[in-house]
């Protein structure tokens, strides 16, 4: 079946620690996101990329960074300076979306927690 | 402030009604899309509404925009239990935006 896996589900980090979230998709969506979801909260946008080599910031940049070698795959490391970085966080994807505004398809998360 | 914005934040039906939630947004959009989260997963798409539609209707869904009050509403008719799950709207413009959501207990 198609879709994007995330992992790990849960994750620890230590102070001082950088942690990288996995994102695979199979779906051969050019478009990939990650968003943070504090509790009750809405999604905020992290960065995304639309294509292969190429990513861009989002609202909430800061103390994040990304790679997109491949089209399946778009991990995020949380840095050391990040320094809340306890929060929910969603990988999703979608066909091209030049503005447009495409459905994004969205993986079950992984939640991050600082030890 | 995010672009969507959901209201009310809570709401608490009995099987069988329906549940309506609101959202505003603040810029224009190409579309409007709501979608849904059970507790501690991702987000599910249920459906997208152009700008240039008025309603748009998905089995047990209905939903309307307006663009010129840059609102939108959502209404689940004859709510399950399985309805149950926080409801997000995402406003479509240069990137989508989303709100706070809505948070729907049906009881049985």
């Amino acid at each position: 079946d198609g879709g994007i896996t995330q992992s790990p589900k849960y994750l620890f980090r230590k102070e001082g620690q950088n942690v990288t979230l996995s994102c695979e998709q199979n779906l051969n969506h050019d478009a990939m996101y990650w968003y943070r979801q504090d509790p009750g909260q809405g999604l905020r946008l992290i960065y995304y990329s639309q294509i292969v080599n190429d990513f861009q910031k989002g609202d909430i940049a800061e103390g994040y960074s990304v790679s997109r070698e491949k089209k399946e795959s778009f991990p995020l490391t949380v840095t050391s300076a990040q320094k809340n970085p306890t929060a929910f966080y969603l990988c999703a994807s979608s066909p091209p979306d030049p503005g447009s505004g495409q459905p994004q398809h969205f993986g079950d998360g992984t939640r991050l927690s600082i030890l | 402030s995010q672009q969507g914005e959901e209201d009310p934040q809570a709401l608490s039906i009995q099987e069988g009604e329906n549940a309506t939630m609101n959202c505003s947004y603040k810029t224009s959009i190409n579309n409007l899309q709501w979608y849904r989260q059970n507790s501690g997963r991702g987000l599910v798409h249920l459906i997208l509404i152009r700008s240039n539609e008025r309603e748009k209707h998905s089995g047990r869904l209905r939903v309307t925009l307006d663009t010129s009050k840059k609102s939108s509403s959502l209404l689940i008719t004859a709510s399950r239990a399985a309805d149950t799950a926080s409801y997000f709207c995402g406003a479509a413009g240069n990137k989508l935006t989303f709100g706070g959501g809505t948070r729907v207990l049906v009881k049985p």
